[in-house]
C-alpha cells in the first residue's frame, strides 16, 4: 500500500515567520511531488511541484526534496494570514497516479 | 491552466437516489480524473475517464456505483448511484496540465454532496 504521510496540525505560526510543512512517502519509485493549497470549502490549488533532489524556489515558497530519505517539504517565508489553509502533499507514481496525503492545516496568526 | 467548471456546485439528496455530476473543460484533454474528498479527509482517486474507452476504476470503486461517461474531449459526467449517507463528500474532477511532462493536475471547483 503506497502511502503519503503528513502531520494533520494545526501548525500555528506568527505572521512574518517561516512555516515548514513536511511530507513522507513510502514508494521509492515516486517521480513527481506536488504541493496543493486548499482553502476551506474550495478545491485544491497547485502551488509547486518538484521532481529532482534539492530545493526549488518560487516567490515565498520553497519545495525541498530528498529522495533518499523519502521526504518532501514546503517552506513558506514571510507567512501571511492569507496563507492559512490546508496544504496537501501529492506524490505521483506512474503517469498521473496521484496519492495524496491527508494535509496539514496551517494557521498564520496576525 | 485549463478552466474547469462543475455542475451542480452542491446538492442535498435522499438516500437511494442518484446524482449526475458534470465536468466541463475549456480545452480538449485526453484524460479526466474524478476524485472524492470525504469530510476531513484527503482526496481519493475514483477513476480515470478517457475519451472513447471505458473508464479505469481504482480499487474500491466500481462502475455500477460510479458510472462515468466521456462523450468528448471537453466533457465528462460522474453518477453517484443508489446513494447512502456515506457518499456525502466533495466530488472533484481534474485534468492534466498542458504541455508538461511532470504530471501536474488542475482541479475543478468541486460538487459538495450531502445525502440524507
Amino acid at each position: 500500500q503506497k502511502e503519503v504521510e503528513q502531520n494533520s496540525g494545526p501548525l500555528s505560526v506568527p505572521e512574518g515567520a517561516i512555516a515548514s510543512l513536511n511530507c513522507t512517502y513510502s514508494d521509492r519509485g515516486s517521480q513527481s511531488f506536488f504541493w496543493y493549497r486548499q482553502y476551506s470549502g474550495k478545491s485544491p490549488e497547485l502551488i509547486m511541484f518538484i521532481y529532482s533532489n534539492g530545493d526549488k524556489e518560487d516567490g515565498r515558497f520553497t519545495a525541498q526534496l530528498n529522495k533518499a530519505s523519502q521526504y518532501v517539504s514546503l517552506l513558506i517565508r514571510d507567512s501571511q494570514p492569507s496563507d492559512s489553509a490546508t496544504y496537501l502533499c501529492a506524490v505521483v507514481s506512474g503517469t498521473y497516479k496521484y496519492i495524496f496525503g491527508t494535509g496539514t492545516r496551517l494557521k498564520v496568526l496576525a | 491552466s485549463a478552466v474547469i467548471s462543475q455542475k451542480p456546485s452542491r446538492d442535498i439528496c435522499q438516500r437511494g437516489t442518484s446524482l449526475t455530476i458534470q465536468c466541463q473543460v475549456d480545452s480538449q484533454v485526453t484524460m479526466m480524473f474524478w476524485y472524492r474528498q470525504q469530510p476531513g479527509q484527503s482526496l481519493t482517486l475514483i477513476a480515470t475517464a478517457n475519451q472513447g474507452s471505458e473508464a479505469t476504476y481504482e480499487s474500491g470503486f466500481v462502475i455500477d456505483k460510479f458510472p462515468i461517461s466521456r462523450p468528448n474531449l471537453t466533457f465528462s459526467t460522474l453518477t453517484v448511484s443508489n446513494m447512502s449517507p456515506e457518499d456525502s463528500s466533495i466530488y472533484l474532477c481534474s485534468v492534466p496540465g498542458g504541455g508538461s511532462s511532470y504530471n501536474e493536475q488542475f482541479f475543478g471547483p468541486g460538487t459538495r454532496l450531502t445525502v440524507l
